[in-house]
């Protein structure tokens, strides 16, 4: 199995531009996650979903944020109009169901200027 | 939410040599995971212990979900160890809360 795959790697992106994140789970996975990582705050969950569905966006950081799952293996995560403090490395994870270890993708380094 | 408290926050290590990761956390939890993040950026997936004593090659882990502490024991270090080292209790639902890591760093 190719693993978590996440696309762009690296993203520069101008004050006020959309950005899309876009994430493939491992095949068979039921559960998908998606995790910023800063200095400042450490890795947080934003949402993550099962079976497809949204069950927990209590960490999506404001509107700005929002996230899809349109089918069992493509995520995307937007931001709209993104800032220079929504700099971060994003990362997906994707897990079989619950009493399993989650599986993380190479994450997308997010840099806003 | 719950706390999530890893020392020490800093090890710095010589090849060869043994260590005690401590996680502790502050309320029941359903599981805990243990990831490698290594110099890269890449994070591992290293156990998935909720409760007892798991080993994988130089690598243990043991949750005493009771007592709400986790320790990761690394034997024999390598400079491929060096990294950080993140305890992730699992609460509600799915949700990870992951401490602030122990940054390991292994000399040759």
């Amino acid at each position: 199995d190719a693993g978590v795959i996440q696309s762009p790697r690296h993203e520069v992106t101008e004050m006020g531009q959309e950005v899309t994140l876009r994430c493939k789970p491992i095949s068979g996975h039921n559960s998908l996650f998606w995790y910023r990582q800063t200095m400042m705050r450490g890795l947080e969950l934003l949402i993550y979903f099962n079976n497809n569905v949204p069950i927990d966006d209590s960490g999506m950081p404001e509107d700005r944020f929002s996230a899809k799952m349109p089918n069992a293996s493509f995520s995307t995560l937007k931001i709209q109009p993104s800032e220079p403090r929504d700099s971060a490395v994003y990362f997906c994870a994707s897990s079989l169901a619950h009493g399993y270890g989650y599986t993380f993708g190479s994450g997308t380094r997010l840099t806003v200027v | 939410g719950i706390q999530v408290e890893q020392s020490p926050p800093d090890l710095i290590l010589q090849e060869g040599a043994n260590s005690t990761l401590r996680c502790n956390f502050s309320d029941s939890v359903n599981n805990l995971q243990w990831f490698h993040q290594n110099p890269w950026g890449q994070l591992i997936n290293l156990f998935y212990i909720p409760s007892g004593t798991k080993q994988n090659g130089r690598l243990s882990a043991t949750t005493v979900a009771t007592e709400r502490y986790s320790l990761l024991y690394i034997s024999s270090s390598q400079t491929t160890d060096s990294g950080v080292y993140f305890c992730a209790p699992e609460t509600s639902g799915s949700r990870l809360t992951f401490g602030e890591g122990t940054q390991l760093t292994v000399n040759p």
